[in-house]
Parts: C-alpha cells; sequence; structure tokens
C-alpha cells in the first residue's frame, strides 16, 4: 500500500500562495491523491483530488510530477481561515483512505 | 442543510460500560465509514460499510462493532469500553464505495472512557 509522507508543519503569510509538499513514492498506477483539511477540532474537509494530470478547484491547485512520486497542493492567497491541518492521502485499497498525520499549516497576518 | 449527524457530541462513559454512538445521513450515499483521531496518530479506519447490509473491517476494528441496516445509518458500538477507547470519532459517507474519493465527514463525537 501506498504511503504518503509530509512535513509536520509549515508557516505562510497572509495573502501569499501556500505550498504543501507530499511524497508518494510508492503510489501505484491506479491510484489517486487527494488531499483534505481538517479545521481545528471540525470533521475533515475534501480540497481536491487528481490521478496524474494537474487539477484546479475553487479551493485549491494539486500538482503532481510527471513520475507522480510526489505533488504539491497549492492555496494561491491564504487567509486565516486556511489554518489547518492538511492531510495528502493515496487511495488504498477498496474505498478505504488511509490518513496519516498531515501538516499543520499555520497562516499568520 | 443536508449531511452527517452524529450523537452525542460528547460523552464521558465508566469503564465496562456499553455504548454506541449514532451517525445518520441523509444525502442517500451508499458508503460510510467510522474513524478515530488521535492525537500523532491522525486518523484510522475502524469499520466501513460499502452499502447497506455489508460491513468490513477497517484499520483498528477491535472492540468494536457495526451495523448497517439502511442507507441512512451506521452505529458504532462499543461492547465494553476501554480507556484506550478514549478518542474523537468521526463518521463520514462518500457516494459510492469504488469510485469517489470525496468523503463527507461528520463533526465528530469526543469520548472519555474512565
Amino acid at each position: 500500500d501506498a504511503k504518503t509522507t509530509q512535513p509536520p508543519s509549515m508557516d505562510c503569510a497572509e495573502g501569499r500562495a501556500a505550498n504543501l509538499p507530499c511524497n508518494h513514492s510508492t503510489i501505484s498506477g491506479n491510484e489517486y491523491v487527494y488531499w483534505y483539511r481538517q479545521i481545528h477540532s471540525q470533521g475533515p474537509q475534501y480540497i481536491i483530488h487528481g490521478l496524474k494530470n494537474n487539477e484546479t478547484n475553487e479551493m485549491a491547485s494539486l500538482i503532481i510530477t510527471e513520475d507522480r512520486k510526489s505533488s504539491t497542493l497549492i492555496l494561491p492567497h491564504a487567509t486565516l481561515r486556511d489554518t489547518a491541518v492538511y492531510y495528502c492521502i493515496v487511495r488504498v485499497g477498496f474505498q478505504k483512505l488511509v490518513f496519516g498525520t498531515g501538516t499543520r499549516l499555520l497562516v499568520s497576518p | 442543510i443536508a449531511g452527517i449527524t452524529q450523537a452525542p457530541t460528547s460523552q464521558i462513559l465508566a469503564a465496562g460500560r456499553r455504548m454506541t454512538l449514532r451517525c445518520t445521513q441523509d444525502m442517500r450515499h451508499n458508503a460510510m465509514y467510522w474513524y478515530r483521531q488521535d492525537l500523532g496518530l491522525g486518523l484510522r479506519l475502524i469499520h466501513y460499510s460499502n452499502t447497506a447490509g455489508t460491513t468490513g473491517k477497517g484499520e483498528v476494528p477491535d472492540g468494536y462493532s457495526v451495523s448497517r441496516a439502511n442507507t441512512d445509518d451506521f452505529p458504532l458500538t462499543l461492547a465494553s469500553a476501554v480507556p484506550s477507547q478514549t478518542s474523537v470519532y468521526f463518521c463520514a459517507s462518500s457516494l459510492l464505495a469504488g469510485d469517489s474519493g470525496e468523503l463527507f465527514f461528520g463533526e465528530g463525537s469526543r469520548l472519555t472512557v474512565l
């Protein structure tokens, strides 16, 4: 099963782009990369997912390297409300997403 | 607003007692899941159900049981609670088990076992 590696914490200034990296070197060809975030003690919230092409939605952009061994989540203009723990997940098995410990992003004024 | 409702939001429980955490969704999602979240360990899957009438074991199923009698409800039962089951429990659902990776989460149930 593919695992992910993320830095435990990152800082970002408000209004700047936040670039959150994730390594998933053992990803297999049919596994998607998903990003979720968890704000304070709320339930996790879906952000974006992709297979091999870059993806963009109203929340973020996802950049996946050509070899698919790593990806970057980009929040183009971070706000204070983006302070959260961000989880990079590779789909494991039959619809059983496995969450790691994520990256704690702190957005400061 | 449609979504997932969990109850109770928090509970303190004596060790050895039986406890059922309730989870209801009104999105007609086929798949439902129970996770526990502990400091430093992220979210770990306890049990899941791909469709009504079926259930499966996740990463940490011991001490827990689930049932899926209908589409909307997915209760999690601790038959005899132990202090190591102190945690925050999240219920989640997805439209399809095999295709969609987007999980919708409830707000969590904080359980303390003394």
